[in-house]
């Protein structure tokens, strides 16, 4: 695709529920990050993908967080029995191999509230 | 331990005026810096590296080891500069994650 495409826009999750979040990155891009983004703050990194291995999951705040990238394509973030604390902003970021830092390119994330 | 600093988290100049967005980090190895925009209603997207010594829309920002910042910079300010502009940094050579300051909520009035 031309972008990193991350469903849904927005979600409102009662406090309780499992949500799963959607990232599609560019065709191609091996590296897969997901980023945590709260209100008033910068984002902080949870995962990370190299096609399909999941190589870093240092920043998963709680054993509630869970993400997959069976085919080494789309991913998906899971978050079991939302809390409020998980309200923030989710966003994707997909690279090519071997540029690092080079070369991100975000999606537009998805809003997840918790009430 | 790692970490960028934004000091401010708004900044409001009149248009024509100079900007400097302030950025300090602390980081053991060799970092590498990096200056990301978000305008209203779009993406993160990258405004420049430190690395390329490039200059973007007018901006540039030089890293200086000695006092451990990454200020970024324009001579004179215009009102599509308005943004939301974050400071970050990535280990050289790790696998690419980044650590991202707060953020600097730029205003450019007319």
């Amino acid at each position: 695709g031309a972008g990193v495409s991350q469903s849904p826009r927005y979600k409102v999750a009662k406090r309780g529920q499992d949500v799963a979040l959607r990232c599609d990155p560019i065709s191609g891009h091996v590296s897969l990050f997901w980023y945590q983004q709260a209100l008033g703050q910068g984002p902080e990194f949870l995962t990370y993908f190299q096609n399909e291995a999941q190589l870093d999951k240092s920043g998963l705040p709680s054993d509630r967080f869970f993400a997959e990238r069976p085919e080494g394509s789309v991913s998906t973030l899971k978050i079991q029995r939302t809390q409020q604390e998980d309200s923030a902003v989710y966003l994707c970021a997909s690279s090519r191999s071997g540029q690092g830092a080079f070369g991100y390119t975000f999606g537009s994330g998805t809003r997840l509230t918790v009430v | 331990a790692q970490r960028v600093t934004q000091p401010e988290k708004l900044l409001s100049v009149f248009k024509g005026a100079p900007v400097e967005l302030k950025c300090n980090y602390s980081y053991s190895g060799s970092p590498e810096l990096f200056w990301y925009v978000q305008y209203s209603r779009q993406r993160l997207q990258l405004l420049l590296r430190h690395i390329s010594r490039e200059s973007i829309k007018g901006f540039t920002a030089d890293l200086n080891k000695g006092e451990t910042s990454f200020h970024l910079k324009k001579p004179f300010a215009q009102e599509e500069d308005s943004a939301m502009y974050y400071c970050a940094l990535s280990g050289r050579g790790s696998q690419g994650n980044l650590i991202f300051g707060k953020g600097t909520k730029l205003s450019v009035k007319p």
